[in-house]
């Protein structure tokens, strides 16, 4: 595709349920990152994925958060038992070799 | 340890007058800057970026940025505001050799007509 494509766009589930977040990145971008953007704050950094690299996953906040990246391509975030404090928009980005980062248009999860 | 400060969480200005978003940041090593801008519900947009050149740095929409090694600053200016500005601006450091950005906590730019 064109851009960074997100699925859903929004989410809206019960606390105690799981959810999965996935990411399209751009073809042949090598680099892709999930971000936390909570309201009124700035983006908080989840996890980073290198083509076969093992991801950095020191961002995640708990172990009911973790991501997977298939082929190098697709990302799937899942949070499990999710909580009222998960509420928040999940933001994609993936970048090729230029620094630049391209960003979806995020997932808004609202945990009730 | 990289962080970067964005100074102001509300800027408000007139349609025709200068914008003026302020930045301060911290890094080890010789950063790379960005500023993003993100319109309601709309994806983040890399408005321009700094990595060790100009320190004058020309960016989209007709914004600039100045990189101030001594002030550790990278303010975002444009000498006339457009209502089509009205968004939310990020400033954004890597330190040279990482992958891992960190964004400011945003600056949101309200334009009076």
């Amino acid at each position: 595709g064109a851009g960074v494509s997100q699925s859903p766009s929004n989410k809206v589930t019960e606390k105690g349920k799981d959810v999965e977040l996935r990411c399209d990145p751009i073809s042949g971008h090598t680099a892709l990152y999930w971000y936390r953007q909570s309201l009124g704050q700035g983006l908080e950094f989840l996890i980073y994925f290198q083509g076969n690299s093992a991801p950095d996953k020191s961002g995640l906040p708990s172990d009911r958060f973790s991501a997977e990246r298939t082929g190098g391509s697709v990302s799937t975030l899942t949070i499990q038992r999710t909580q009222q404090e998960d509420s928040a928009v999940y933001l994609c980005a993936s970048s090729f070799a230029d620094e630049k980062l391209f960003f979806g248009s995020g997932t808004q999860l609202s945990v009730l | 340890a990289q962080s970067v400060t964005q100074l102001d969480s509300h800027v408000s200005v007139s349609e025709g007058t200068p914008v003026l978003l302020r930045c301060n940041y911290s890094s080890s090593y010789s950063p790379s800057l960005f500023w993003y801008v993100q319109h309601p519900n709309k994806g983040l947009q890399l408005l321009l970026k700094y990595t060790s050149a100009a320190t004058l740095v020309k960016g989209i929409n007709g914004f600039e940025a100045e990189f101030k090694k001594s002030e550790t600053s990278f303010h975002l200016t444009k000498p006339s505001a457009h209502m089509s500005d009205a968004a939310e601006y990020f400033c954004v450091v890597r330190s040279s050799g990482t992958y891992k950005y960190i964004f400011g906590t945003g600056t949101r730019l309200k334009v009076l007509a």
